[in-house]
């Protein structure tokens, strides 16, 4: 399984962009990044997941980079809502479900 | 509203004692996911299954049992032989088995063990 490597905490100023990151260098060609948050007491929620291109939603934006070793999750404009842990996870191959490390604590300070 | 739903929110339960943890969903699901969540860490999985009727182990699922008996339903019970009952319980499920699709999660339910 390829494993993930993100910072323990990271904060941001309100308004501007929080770009997380995420190492996966033992990522192969064929699995996907996926990233979920999850907000204080509450179940995780699914953001966005991506292969080798770049991918925007409503939510955020994901940059992978060419060699796909890494990625970034950008908010655009942060918020105090987006104040919550984000796991960056590339998931096992086959039936397997996800597999949660502890993420990167982002505190939106307003 | 389609959704997962877990009840109840809080539930407390005295050393000793076997609790049934509630999961429904009514997104037509294949798959549902047991997971569970200590402070500052993130989450574990206990068990999982992939259809009606069918259910795996999950990396800790020593004192804990789950059935499958409907496609909406998966309980999980947490029995006396697990040793730290205290957690926060989430329970997920994804139209398919697989970390690739996308896993919808319900709201949980925080377990106290006096």
């Amino acid at each position: 399984d390829a494993k993930t490597t993100q910072p323990p905490s990271m904060d941001c100023a309100e308004g501007r962009a929080a770009n997380l990151p995420c190492n996966h260098s033992t990522i192969s060609g064929n699995e996907y990044v996926y990233w979920y948050r999850q907000i204080h007491s509450q179940g995780p929620q699914y953001i966005i997941h991506g292969l080798k291109n770049n991918e925007t939603n409503e939510m955020a934006s994901l940059i992978i980079t060419e060699d796909r070793k890494s990625s970034t999750l950008i908010l655009p404009h942060a918020t105090l809502r987006d104040t919550a842990v984000y796991y960056c996870i590339v998931p096992p191959p086959g039936n397997t479900p996800l597999v949660f490390g502890k993420g990167t604590r982002l505190s939106v300070i307003a | 509203d389609g959704g997962i739903t877990q009840s109840p929110k809080y539930l407390f339960r005295k050393e000793g004692q076997n609790v049934t943890l509630s999961c429904e969903q009514n997104l037509n699901h294949d798959a549902m996911y047991w997971y569970r969540q200590d402070p500052g860490q993130g989450l574990r999985l206990i068990y999982y299954s992939q259809i009606v009727n069918d259910f795996q182990k999950g990396d800790i699922a020593e004192g804990y049992s789950v059935s499958r008996e409907k496609k909406e339903s998966f309980p999980l019970t947490v029995t006396s032989a697990q040793k730290n009952p205290t957690a926060f319980y989430l329970c997920a499920s994804s139209i398919l088995a697989g970390g690739w699709n996308e896993q919808f999660f319900g709201p949980g339910t925080r377990l106290t063990v006096l």
